[in-house]
C-alpha cells in the first residue's frame, strides 16, 4: 500500500498570505495525485488532479507541483473561504490512499 | 446539474448488515467508474471500494474486503454497497464519488474523484 504523508498537520496563516502544503508518497505515483478541500460538514471538493491541473471552476490561486514523490499545494493570497482541511490522494495504485490531511487555520 | 445522492445510512448493531445507495443524475452514469469513500467521526478520508463503469471490475480496501460488496445498476443510474458483519470501526459518513478527470491506458484508468455526494451516516453500535 502506498502511504501518503502530509505536512504540516496544521498550518496557521493570515488572510492574504501564502500557504504551502506538502504531501510525500512512499513510492512513485507518477503524476496521479489529487488534492481535495474539505470544509466542516461538507463533502470533499477536488482542487487539483494530475498533480498540477485545476478542474474548471477552481480559482487560480490554487496550484499544484511535483518533484519525484514530493507534491506541493500552494494557495496564494488566502481568502476566508480557504480555511479548511486539505487532503492529497494517490490514484496510481490500489488501494487508493489519502494523506491524513492538513488543517489550514486562521492565524 | 451533476449530482450524487447517498441514502441508506442508519444505526445498526455490530454484526449486522446494511445496504447503501447512491443515485446519480446529470451525467451519463454508465460512462464513469465509481467509488465509495468513508470518514469516521473527526478522522480523515478512507477509500473503501471502486467499481468500473461496466461493473465488471471491483476493488476493495483490506479493511472491508470479504464483508462489503459494491455493485451498480446502470439502467437505474445507481451505485450500491452491501455491508455485512459490521463493526464499530465501520462507523463513518459514507460518500460516493465519481471517478473522472485523468486518463486511461489500454488496461486501466487513472482518474481523480471529481464529484462527491453529501454522504450518509452509518453508526454501528449496540
Amino acid at each position: 500500500e502506498i502511504v501518503m504523508t502530509q505536512s504540516p498537520a496544521t498550518l496557521s496563516v493570515s488572510p492574504g498570505e501564502r500557504a504551502t502544503l506538502s504531501c510525500r508518497a512512499s513510492q512513485s505515483v507518477s503524476s496521479n495525485l489529487a488534492w481535495y478541500q474539505q470544509k466542516p460538514g461538507q463533502a470533499p471538493r477536488l482542487l487539483i488532479y494530475g498533480a498540477s491541473t485545476r478542474p474548471t471552476g477552481v480559482p487560480a490561486r490554487f496550484s499544484g507541483s511535483a518533484s519525484g514523490t514530493e507534491f506541493t499545494l500552494t494557495i496564494t493570497s488566502l481568502q476566508s473561504e480557504d480555511f479548511a482541511v486539505y487532503y492529497c490522494q494517490q490514484y496510481n495504485d490500489w488501494p487508493r490512499t489519502f494523506g491524513q490531511g492538513t488543517r489550514v487555520e486562521i492565524k | 446539474e451533476v449530482q450524487l445522492v447517498e441514502s441508506g445510512g442508519e444505526l445498526v448493531q455490530p454484526g449486522g448488515s446494511l445496504r447503501l445507495s447512491c443515485a446519480a443524475s446529470g451525467f451519463t452514469f454508465s460512462h464513469n467508474e465509481m467509488n465509495w469513500v468513508r470518514q469516521a467521526p473527526g478522522k480523515g478520508l478512507e477509500w473503501v471500494s471502486h467499481i468500473s463503469a461496466s461493473g465488471g471490475t471491483a476493488y476493495y480496501a483490506d479493511s472491508v474486503r470479504g464483508r462489503f460488496t459494491v455493485s451498480r445498476d446502470n439502467a437505474k443510474n445507481s451505485l450500491y454497497v452491501q455491508m455485512h458483519s459490521l463493526r464499530a470501526e465501520d462507523t463513518a459518513v459514507y460518500y460516493c464519488a465519481r471517478g473522472a478527470l485523468g486518463y486511461c491506458s489500454s488496461t486501466t484508468c487513472y482518474v481523480a474523484f471529481d464529484v462527491w455526494g453529501q454522504g450518509t451516516m452509518v453508526t454501528v453500535s449496540s
